[in-house]
């Protein structure tokens, strides 16, 4: 079954101190690993996808990485409008065609 | 820009309603999806549709059925509404490049509560 593990559930930064979230996934042969950014009562919004291991991917403060086993988002010196819900989603090589969700992680950068 | 939107920001009904969510997406994508989505469970697949009348079963399909007559719009029935389906509902899309799934664009969401 495939399983996609967030952490840490919630972090909360200060504004301008870097961190990252970690996605750990076990996925059968993985096509796709993605990024999404939800604000609350709101859909999730397109980051990233990474393809291979070893792929990197930046947009503003935020980074992702890929290894055969996890993701990382890295985000340097954030800001409180960084305060958002992370989700990472798997989609596998093979079968079935939908993405499967971690939880999130629920990050809030304070001023 | 893709835009997916859906019928309903807030929905109420009352249990044993017959309750209908729409979703259009303006791409042109082949493919449309139906999540819930619950505090402590992510977001979880009901349905999905890969063409026009195409549908498959996602992994909590109960309770649920969903009709894909046009490919923009995407149609999720609650065919008898119960408290338990109260949740915050998404739908998404997207179009298939070499066979597979790309990116999944979501809309912005219908908080349905069931009373």
């Amino acid at each position: 079954e495939d399983q996609v593990t967030q952490s840490p559930e919630a972090l909360r930064l200060q504004e301008g101190e870097s961190s990252s979230l970690n996605c750990s996934y076990t996925v059968s042969g993985l096509r796709g690993l993605f990024w999404y950014r939800q604000d609350p009562g709101k859909g999730p919004e397109f980051l990233f996808t990474l393809y291979s291991a070893g792929e990197e991917k930046e947009k503003e403060r935020l980074k992702a990485t890929l290894t055969k086993k996890e993701s990382f988002l890295h985000i340097t010196a954030p800001k409180p409008e960084d305060s958002a819900t992370y989700l990472c989603a798997a989609l596998r090589g093979t079968g079935r065609r939908a993405l499967t969700f971690g939880s999130g992680t629920r990050l809030q950068v304070q001023p | 820009d893709v835009k997916v939107t859906q019928s309903s920001r807030y929905l109420v009904k009352r249990t044993g309603e017959k309750v209908f969510l729409e979703c259009v997406q303006d791409m042109d994508h082949e493919n449309m999806f139906w999540y819930r989505q619950d505090p402590g469970l992510g977001l979880r697949l009901i349905y999905f549709s890969y063409d026009v009348k195409m549908k498959e079963k996602g992994d909590i399909p109960e309770g649920y059925s969903v009709s894909r007559e046009k490919k923009e719009r995407f149609s999720l029935i609650l065919e008898s509404a119960s408290t338990n389906q109260t949740s915050m509902y998404l739908c998404a899309s997207s179009f298939i490049r070499e066979r597979w799934t790309d990116t999944q664009y979501f809309g912005p969401g219908t908080r349905l509560t069931v009373l």
